[in-house]
């Protein structure tokens, strides 16, 4: 069965202090692992897919990597915009439908102005 | 770009009545999914359709789920009869599949926060 552990649950930055998110996964075989970003009352948004162990996807101050256990999502210079749950989720080739989304319990992270 | 469209986007009902949940997906996209979230359990997958068909309904909590997708453009998740556990926020995502195990994106709507009473 596929696990998906987030942490910190919760994270509190001031403006401008750049930190990680951790995403552990154990899966038989990795299809794709995907974070995604979800603000209040709002549907989960693409954020990026990474498939193979040293990938890495940039977007403005996010930057997502892949080893073979687990994905961080480092935040530079975050800025209270950033403020939001992240959330990270697995697909592999055990899963029972070939698409299936294993999803972590999410980060919670505030940035303080 | 339209993206994912789900209505209601609130719901409160009576225990024992019937809920329809509806979802139109993303244009072009062949792939959707229906999905519950709650602060115990976070995000479960309930039914998967691909090319219309349901492909994996094993995250259907019981026989009061149901959900059907009778053309590429529109589904729906009916809940009959409801009850108070089955209080929580419903998603539907879409993707553009390519063929069985793609490995796109799934774009998710806005939500049905649904109170059971």
């Amino acid at each position: 069965e596929d696990q998906v552990t987030q942490s910190p649950e919760a994270l509190r930055l001031q403006e401008g202090e750049s930190s990680s998110l951790n995403c552990s996964y154990t899966v038989s075989g990795l299809r794709g692992l995907f974070w995604y970003r979800q603000d209040p009352g709002k549907g989960p948004e693409f954020l990026f897919t990474l498939y193979s162990a040293g990938e890495e996807k940039e977007k403005e101050r996010l930057k997502a990597t892949l080893t073979k256990k687990e994905s961080f999502l480092h935040i530079t210079a975050p800025k209270p915009e950033d403020s939001a749950t992240y959330l990270c989720a697995v697909q592999s080739f055990s899963s029972g439908s070939a698409r299936q989304l294993t999803f972590g319990s999410g980060t919670q992270l505030t940035v303080l102005p | 770009d339209a993206g994912v469209i789900q209505s209601p986007r609130h719901e409160v009902t009576e225990m024992g009545q019937e809920v329809t949940l509806r979802c139109k997906p993303i244009s072009g996209h062949n792939s959707l999914f229906w999905y519950r979230q709650t602060m115990m359990r976070g995000l479960e997958l309930l039914i998967y359709f691909n090319n219309n068909v349901p492909i994996d309904d094993s995250g259907m909590p019981e026989d009061r789920f149901s959900a059907k997708m009778p053309n590429a453009s529109f589904s729906t998740l009916k809940i009959q009869p409801s009850e108070p556990r089955d209080s929580a926020v419903y998603f539907c995502a879409s993707s553009l599949g390519e063929g069985w195990g793609g490995n796109q994106p799934q774009h998710f709507g806005d939500g049905t926060r649904l109170s059971i009473l």
